[in-house]
């Protein structure tokens, strides 16, 4: 079974550019979440997408943003950049969030964005 | 607000020590869940187990075992007869009863010698 597929692994951008990530989460996984991971902060909730619709969302800027398609992948997208945005960014999936799954999350291995 | 505090930033043990990672949390919930997870040098996380505010037990599984305990907001892994396999970051998380929103700890490191 293959796990969270996540594009780009690695990625620089400049001030001001803006990036888009890419996820395709477990087969018959519904929902995806996104992790901000820095040194300073830690691991930080970004937003989760089930069945195309935003369930939560975290304390992010309106620069970070996302969506999630009718196969369950799932992109998100930050504008004008800025040197604090250098992160990895891990998405994980789910099969749902209630009962029996809520909170069991597969992660994929990141995406790495250094902004110069 | 809901906060995960992981005291210990870094533990070395030579290979074989059983080992204890804390972890001290905080929420208003009454339903709510706790989690651990593991990153190894790989860099993805691995999800380790999950209990429920309403379940106390303490839970074995190979080398490692939990310790719940609600009256001290203490949710603590123990590593039996550690392995160097075993050296990652390991993370402390809380969440809702409902939805994929985890409030992570800032973790704590592992080294295992040989």
């Amino acid at each position: 079974k293959a796990g969270v597929t996540q594009t780009p692994r690695y990625l620089i951008k400049t001030r001001g550019q803006q990036v888009t990530l890419s996820c395709s989460p477990i087969s018959g996984h519904r929902s995806v979440s996104w992790y901000q991971q820095t040194p300073g902060q830690g691991l930080q909730f970004l937003f989760e997408y089930f069945s195309e619709t935003q369930r939560n969302k975290g304390n992010f800027p309106g620069r970070f943003s996302g969506r999630q398609f009718s196969n369950s992948r799932s992109e998100m997208n930050v504008s004008t950049l800025e040197l604090g945005d250098s992160a990895l960014y891990l998405c994980a999936s789910s099969l749902g969030g209630t009962g029996t799954h809520a909170g069991e999350l597969f992660f994929g291995e990141g995406s790495r964005l250094t902004v110069l | 607000a809901q906060k995960v505090t992981q005291a210990q930033t870094e533990i070395s043990v030579v290979e074989k020590e059983d080992v204890t990672l804390d972890c001290v949390y905080e929420t208003r919930d009454t339903t709510y869940y706790l989690f651990w997870y593991k990153q190894p040098p790989s860099g993805e996380l691995v999800f380790l187990i999950r209990r429920n505010s309403f379940d106390e037990q303490n839970e074995i599984s190979g080398r490692y075992s939990w310790n719940f305990q609600k009256s001290t907001s203490s949710f603590n892994f123990t590593i039996t007869a550690s392995q160097v396999v075993d050296s990652a970051v390991y993370f402390c998380a809380l969440s809702e009863a409902r939805g994929n929103k985890l409030v992570f700890g800032a973790g704590t490191i592992l080294r295992v010698k040989s």
